[in-house]
């Protein structure tokens, strides 16, 4: 069955940068797009962006575009999330969740399975 | 940016009632709308996309309905289980953009 597993949550100070992990399984993980998508406390859901997992191509969401890289290693099959820059504003729960696959428009289908989430907290 | 103007925000229902939520974008999507929920401490759910197809799985009293700029999840007969957040999602024009969100309460 497909799943996607996240690291574990983490506290950081203001300023600092953050990588979140999302190891897939259960399908081919070249073969569909990952998207990440966060969701501050009490909050509603914000897109950040998609990578593909077979070229390494990304979409970053303008608001994000300066502080954001999404990468992948395909020996683990694990996409990764890194944000710099933090501050408060970027306390949030962060998803992984999985796209399109690389044959189709990568609109023409929204996220299927999710990761199960990993905090950030920001906080001197 | 397309916004995405989800009402209500909140309601409060009873178990058998027939719930609707809207979501209105800002610009034309055509039917590149998704629906899901999600209960608290999990991720969301998709239940329907495009627009107006079950997700396979979900309960046939979930039914979505519009295109172009108007778009509506019905609940025809509201379930325990129902009660939780729903969010509609654009996924045509980026940023994709999520709607504000609908929380369903129990009355």
């Amino acid at each position: 069955q497909v799943q996607l597993v996240q690291s574990g949550a983490e506290v950081k100070k203001p300023g600092a940068s953050v990588k979140v992990s999302c190891k897939a399984s259960g399908y081919t993980f070249r073969d569909h797009y990952i998207h990440w998508v966060r969701q501050a406390p009490g909050q509603g859901l914000e897109w950040m962006g998609w990578l593909n997992p077979n070229s390494g191509g990304i979409n970053y969401a303008q608001n994000f575009q300066a502080r954001v890289t999404m990468t992948r290693d395909t020996s683990t099959t694990t996409a990764y999330l890194d944000l710099t820059s933090l501050s408060s504003d970027d306390t949030a729960v962060y998803f992984c969740a999985r796209g399109a696959p690389r044959v189709a428009l990568v609109s023409a289908v929204p996220f299927d399975f999710w990761g199960q989430g990993t905090m950030i907290t920001v906080s001197s | 940016d397309i916004q995405m103007t989800q009402s209500p925000s909140s309601l409060s229902a009873s178990v058998g009632d027939r719930v609707t939520i809207t979501c209105r974008t800002s610009q034309a999507v055509s039917y590149a709308v998704a629906w899901y929920q999600q209960k608290p401490g999990n991720a969301p759910k998709r239940l329907i996309y495009p627009a107006s197809t079950l997700q396979s799985g979900v309960p046939s009293r979930f039914s979505g309905s519009g295109s172009g700029t108007e778009f509506t999840l019905t609940i025809s007969s509201l379930q325990p289980e129902d009660f939780a957040t729903y969010y509609c999602l654009q996924h045509t024009n980026y940023p994709w953009t999520f709607g504000q969100g609908t929380k369903v309460e129990i009355k």
